[in-house]
């Protein structure tokens, strides 16, 4: 257990409305991923960050936002939903050492 | 554009049975490998993490070999289990970008009972 929890589990929303996705860790480590998995597309990269206000967008960043005002916390914003961007989301983290990165449990997220 | 690929896209084997999949990625500026195993409705879990040309990594019945100068690796499992039923996803890492990680769409392993 690497310490990452993703809230919520679950949301139901609707087109045009902002929501907000959280990632949190208590290891401490630099680098954190969001990324979404469709069927036929794998893991897609959304952003990621590099520390404490450092982020870059990935290969799907459009109609995304992040924000990493702290080493534990990686929030993904989506500022007006889409149905297209109904999808699991999944937060990771880059451990130390091999550097092979550690998953949240994900979150479904259904855009009506 | 940087490339990964699995094959096959799916397979079925029957309880017992050995087998083995690919994932080839690019041969230049490689700086390492790493192999995850997807259970349905869970996370990804990392296997191994490969850095060096002719790399072996063994973890019970699942292994991994890595060739970087021409750009492959190749998981083995030995007498497969219905519990190693699973997507089994490659991602590649380049030297320099923040190191991202380049993933492959994975293979689909169902073991049979």
């Amino acid at each position: 257990d690497a310490g990452i929890t993703q809230s919520p589990r679950h949301k139901v929303t609707e087109t045009g409305t902002p929501v907000t996705l959280r990632c949190h860790q208590t290891e401490n480590h630099r680098y954190m991923y969001w990324y979404r998995q469709d069927p036929g597309h794998g893991l897609r990269l959304i952003h990621y960050s590099y520390g404490v206000k450092d982020t870059d967008k990935g290969e799907v960043s459009d109609g995304y936002s992040v924000s990493r005002s702290k080493t534990e916390d990686f929030l993904l914003t989506l500022e007006s939903a889409t149905s297209s961007q109904t999808s699991v989301y999944f937060c990771a983290i880059r451990g130390t050492g091999d550097e092979k990165l550690f998953f949240g449990s994900g979150t479904q997220l259904s855009v009506l | 554009i940087l490339n990964v690929e699995q094959s096959p896209q799916s397979l079925h084997v029957q309880e017992g049975d050995s087998t083995n999949f690919t994932c080839s990625f690019p041969s230049s500026n490689f700086y390492a490998l790493h192999w995850y195993r997807w259970e349905t409705a869970k996370s990804p879990e990392a296997l191994f993490v490969m850095t060096l040309n002719g790399d072996e990594k063994k973890k019970g019945r699942i292994s991994a070999t890595l060739n970087t100068k021409e750009g492959y690796s190749y998981l083995y499992i030995k007498g497969s289990q219905p519990e190693d039923s699973a997507t089994y996803l490659c991602a590649f890492i380049g030297a320099g970008n923040n190191r991202k990680l380049i993933w492959g769409l994975g293979t689909s392993l169902a073991v049979n009972p």
